[in-house]
């Protein structure tokens, strides 16, 4: 059974950066793509980005200025890095694992993101 | 403003059957798989339909999925009041290379 655990920072000034960590636990790691999907309080789903099985990223056109995700397949973690947040930032952030066709299968239990000063 | 298109809310009494529809573009319905999900309240997603019509183990077959040209549909038979939630269509853009969701739509089992 797949389960993804993911940690960071729930709170945050302006202009900080936002760090996230997603761990896979119960399945590969590698030969998948893994993403970042946030939701604002009261609103629909965001996808940030993704790490594919190949390594390379691929970011919303969007935030793509803002936003690193990285995989370390050592430790079967990827992580997503969010700088110079404002309040349009605050949001719950999900892990995800994108399927071999379509589809995010399996989701983190979310992380709630608070941008105030 | 979401890249596909749901209607906000939609209704129906236990028993009965509902559909959801989701329109995009050809950049991105019209080109890729369409996926579905279900939100309870404070919970992640769920995926609920895969590759357009597919439903992963466990999910119950009153939940189907259609597409045609560049507009899907989720299907829900068999209403039951622990159906209320916020579903969501998902697929990948092939235009911005990126993923893309619908806006959501409420569903109110009445």
């Amino acid at each position: 059974q797949v389960q993804l655990q993911q940690w960071g920072a729930g709170l945050l000034k302006p202009s900080e950066t936002l760090s996230l960590t997603c761990a896979v636990y119960g399945g590969s790691f590698s030969g998948y793509s893994w993403s970042w999907i946030r939701q604002p309080p009261g609103k629909g789903l965001e996808w940030i980005g993704e790490i594919t099985h190949s390594g390379s990223p691929n970011y919303s056109p969007s935030l793509k200025s803002r936003v690193t995700i990285s995989g370390d397949t050592s430790k079967n973690q990827f992580s997503l890095k969010l700088s110079s947040v404002t309040a349009a930032d605050t949001a719950v952030y999900y892990c995800a694992r994108v399927g071999s066709t379509s589809g995010w299968w399996y989701w983190g239990q979310g992380t709630l993101v608070t941008v105030s000063s | 403003q979401s890249v596909l298109t749901q209607p906000p809310s939609v209704s129906a009494a236990p028993g009965q059957k509902v559909t959801i529809s989701c329109s995009g573009s050809s950049s991105n319905i019209g080109k890729n798989y369409v996926s579905w999900y279900q939100q309870l309240p404070g919970t992640a997603p769920k995926l609920l339909i895969y590759d357009d019509n597919k439903r992963p183990s466990g999910i119950p077959d009153r939940f189907s999925g259609s597409k045609s040209g560049t507009s899907a549909t989720l299907g829900i038979n068999g209403l039951q009041t622990g159906d209320e939630a916020d579903y969501y269509c998902g697929t990948w853009d092939s235009s911005l290379y990126a993923g893309v969701f619908g806006g959501g739509t409420k569903l109110t089992v009445l």
